[in-house]
């Protein structure tokens, strides 16, 4: 299984509203990340858990709160959420983080905000 | 900071046309460089990667070698398929720095016609 799972794929939401995406991958990776993505632009690199740490959160407004129960799963909580965080958000996961490592992502959730 | 460039798209080409699509990066070390391709609706794949200079990674006939002199890494294919088309993003990742994640270019729009 080389794959990583991401639900749900498409995900509409209010506001006030509070919802979570989740990440699942079962190849033992122990690094796992959020990005989000813009349309027409890169991802761009939100939270990093490195064996079921936060090792990296790139300032991320505290709207969006990872989560990650196990090594085979990662989540993010949304509450509160603003129109402009409407995206595409990828989850990737790695062996162990080094940095030449190939990064396997999912097929993403995309997410509108109204 | 670590910064990837990459020339504008959409570049598009005629089957079996050759491709080249410019990359070049701004590192404080010695990072590793990689080609991802994101094909619609889907997440992002690793195409290949080079680790130390003058390294040459390939895979589906595409190619790329990292040149530290010039600091680039452009993505070379000699003849372009339909099934080609896609959005390909240049990225790097550095030790030095301790930051083990991406840093993505701004992808470039590859369209091929029959």
């Amino acid at each position: 299984d080389t794959e990583v799972t991401q639900t749900p794929k498409h995900l509409v939401m209010g506001m006030t509203n509070k919802k979570s995406l989740k990440c699942e991958q079962h190849m033992g990776h122990r690094a796992m990340y959020w990005y989000k993505q813009k349309a027409k632009k890169p991802p761009e690199l939100m939270f990093v858990y490195s064996y079921e740490k936060l090792s990296i959160n790139e300032s991320v407004p505290s709207r969006f709160s990872p989560e990650c129960p196990n090594s085979s799963l990662l989540n993010l909580h949304l509450h509160a959420l603003q129109p402009e965080d409407s995206a595409l958000y990828l989850c990737a996961s790695s062996q162990g983080g080094s940095h030449n490592e190939k990064l396997f992502f999912g097929s993403g959730t995309q997410l509108s905000v109204l | 900071g670590d910064s990837v460039t990459q020339m504008e798209g959409p570049v598009t080409l005629s089957e079996e046309a050759c491709l080249t699509i410019n990359c070049t990066y701004t590192a404080t070390g010695y990072p590793s460089l990689f080609w991802y391709v994101q094909y619609p609706g889907e997440g992002l794949q690793l195409l290949l990667k080079a680790t130390k200079a003058d390294d040459k990674g390939s895979n589906k006939g595409f190619e790329a070698t990292y040149r530290k002199e010039t600091t680039s890494f452009h993505l070379e294919k000699g003849s372009v398929q339909v099934s080609d088309s896609a959005v390909y993003f240049c990225a790097l990742s550095e030790l030095v720095t301790g930051r083990r994640a991406l840093t993505f270019g701004s992808g470039t729009r590859l369209q091929v016609q029959p």
